[in-house]
């Protein structure tokens, strides 16, 4: 089974920052990655799709990055609205453990 | 709008039974997979299962396979989960989601997600 390591596991950042957050496949998988956000007792957003597909609706301050084994989210200036935990997904199996981006 | 409601959660002793229902609306069903993802309390996502568009095609995660079983009524518009033989581990918040793959290779990710519904296993 593919694993999927996020780092870190928590991130402290401001308002204005610019945010990235990593993940790791045990092997290869190509560019079928997706990144997620959730907020405390909320259902998780789709935010980028095949490592660097912005999802309708998204705002571009998110992007995403990698192909292989090694896969980033930046966020290019945190905003309020952000504040949140993230985590990515191998081509709809297994989810990283999240990465908390909490305000410093 | 597109929309997906899960119901059927509930308390169940260990052992137990239970039928999760996820009713969707707002786009066609019948032309999407669809997955069921949990989490746990204060734990991450967990992919539990995925059915194709038309039924022929199911898979389910090694810590739910021979107890659970994913379902659907294209004409209802509704998708289930029959979860058999429930271990305190099944408690978790169950979330249906509408699942952008084309397997074997090829996957867009889950974009609709429901509110989820709350699964509590303990005796």
């Amino acid at each position: 089974d593919i694993q999927m390591t996020q780092s870190p596991s928590t991130l402290s950042a401001s308002v204005g920052d610019r945010v990235t957050i990593t993940c790791r496949a045990s092997q290869s998988i190509s560019s079928w990655l997706a990144w997620y956000q959730q907020k405390p007792g909320k259902a998780p957003k789709l935010l980028i799709y095949k490592a660097s597909s912005l999802e309708s609706g998204v705002p571009s301050r998110f992007s995403g990055s990698g192909s292989g084994t090694e896969f980033t989210l930046t966020i290019s200036s945190l905003q309020p609205d952000d504040f949140a935990t993230y985590y990515c997904q191998q081509y709809g199996w297994t989810f990283g453990q999240g990465t908390k981006v909490e305000i410093k | 709008q597109v929309q997906l409601v899960e119901s059927g959660g509930g308390l169940v002793k260990p052992g137990g039974s239970l039928r999760l229902s996820c009713a969707a609306s707002g786009f066609t069903f019948s032309d999407y997979y669809m997955s069921w993802i949990r989490q746990a309390p204060g734990k991450g996502l967990e992919w539990v299962s995925y059915i194709s568009s038309s039924s022929s095609y199911t898979n389910y995660a090694d810590s739910v396979k021979g107890r659970f079983t994913i379902s659907r009524d294209n004409a209802k518009n509704s998708l289930y989960l029959q979860m058999n033989s429930l271990r305190a581990e099944d408690t978790a918040v169950y979330y249906c989601a509408r699942d952008r793959r084309i397997p074997p290779d090829y996957y867009y990710g889950m974009d609709v997600w429901g509110q989820g519904t709350t699964v509590t296993v303990s005796s």
